[in-house]
C-alpha cells in the first residue's frame, strides 16, 4: 500500500545548528515528493519538493536529499532559527494519481534557546 | 503573493446539520482539493476537484460530503447530518496542474456538538 513516515516524532535542536527531518516511503515507484512546514493553528506551508530525477534540491537554507535506492528522504534546515518551530511533514504524490497528496505523521521541531 | 483562502475559520455546529466550508483558491490554478485533519493527526487527503468534477475521492469522501465550485471564484465542501467524528481542520487546497505544488488555506477549524 501507500504509506509514508516519519522516523521521530519529535526532534529538539540548538538554536543555530542544522536541523535533519527524515521520512521513508514504502512505494518504490513514487516519484515527486514534498516537504511541508505546519504551525500551529495554520495550514501546511509548502517548503520545498524533489522528484525521482534528481537526488539533491536546495532552497533557501533548506535542502532536501532523495535516496530512492532505500526509499528515504530527508530535510536539511540550515542555522535553524526559533521561527523554524513548526511540524514538518513529508508528502508524497503517489504514481498514478496525478491529484492526491499522502501525508507522512510529521515531526515536531523545537528550537532550544 | 496569492493565497487559498478559506471562511469561516471557525465553526460550531450541532451533529445532524449542515454545514458548508468555503474556499478561494488561488486565481490562475486549475485544481483544487480538500483534506482534512482530526486534532494531532497528520492530514488525510478527502477530494479533488478539476473541470467541474471529482476526479479523485477518498473512502472517507462518502455520500455525506459533496463539493461545488459555484462561480469562478469559490469552491466550496458540503457536509450533510454532521457527526460528531467529522470535528476536524479542513484544508482546502489548489494547484496550477496535477501533480505540482499544492497550495494550502489557513484551514476552517469544524467542531460538531
Amino acid at each position: 500500500g501507500e504509506s509514508v513516515g516519519l522516523h521521530l516524532p519529535t526532534l529538539s535542536v540548538q538554536e543555530g545548528d542544522n536541523s535533519i527531518i527524515n521520512c521513508a516511503y514504502s512505494n518504490s515507484a513514487s516519484d515527486y515528493f514534498i516537504w511541508y512546514k505546519q504551525e500551529s493553528g495554520k495550514g501546511p506551508q509548502f517548503i520545498i519538493d524533489i522528484r525521482s530525477n534528481m537526488d539533491k534540491r536546495q532552497g533557501q537554507r533548506v535542502t532536501v536529499l532523495l535516496n530512492k535506492t532505500v526509499k528515504h528522504l530527508s530535510l536539511q534546515i540550515a542555522a535553524t532559527q526559533p521561527g523554524d518551530s513548526a511540524v514538518y511533514f513529508c508528502a508524497e504524490n503517489p504514481p498514478s494519481r496525478d491529484d492526491k497528496i499522502i501525508f507522512g505523521k510529521g515531526t515536531r521541531l523545537h528550537i532550544l534557546p | 503573493e496569492p493565497e487559498v483562502t478559506q471562511t469561516p475559520s471557525h465553526q460550531v455546529t450541532q451533529m445532524g446539520q449542515e454545514v458548508i466550508l468555503r474556499c478561494v483558491p488561488i486565481s490562475n490554478h486549475l485544481y483544487f482539493y480538500w483534506y482534512r485533519q482530526i486534532l494531532g493527526q497528520k492530514v488525510e487527503f478527502l477530494v479533488s476537484f478539476y473541470n467541474n468534477e471529482i476526479s479523485e475521492k477518498s473512502e472517507i469522501f462518502d455520500d455525506q460530503f459533496s463539493v461545488e465550485r459555484p462561480d469562478g471564484s469559490n469552491f466550496t465542501l458540503k457536509i450533510r447530518s454532521t457527526k460528531l467524528e467529522d470535528s476536524a481542520m479542513y484544508f482546502c487546497a489548489s494547484s496550477k496542474r496535477g501533480q505540482e505544488t499544492q497550495y494550502f488555506g489557513p484551514g476552517t477549524r469544524l467542531l460538531v456538538l
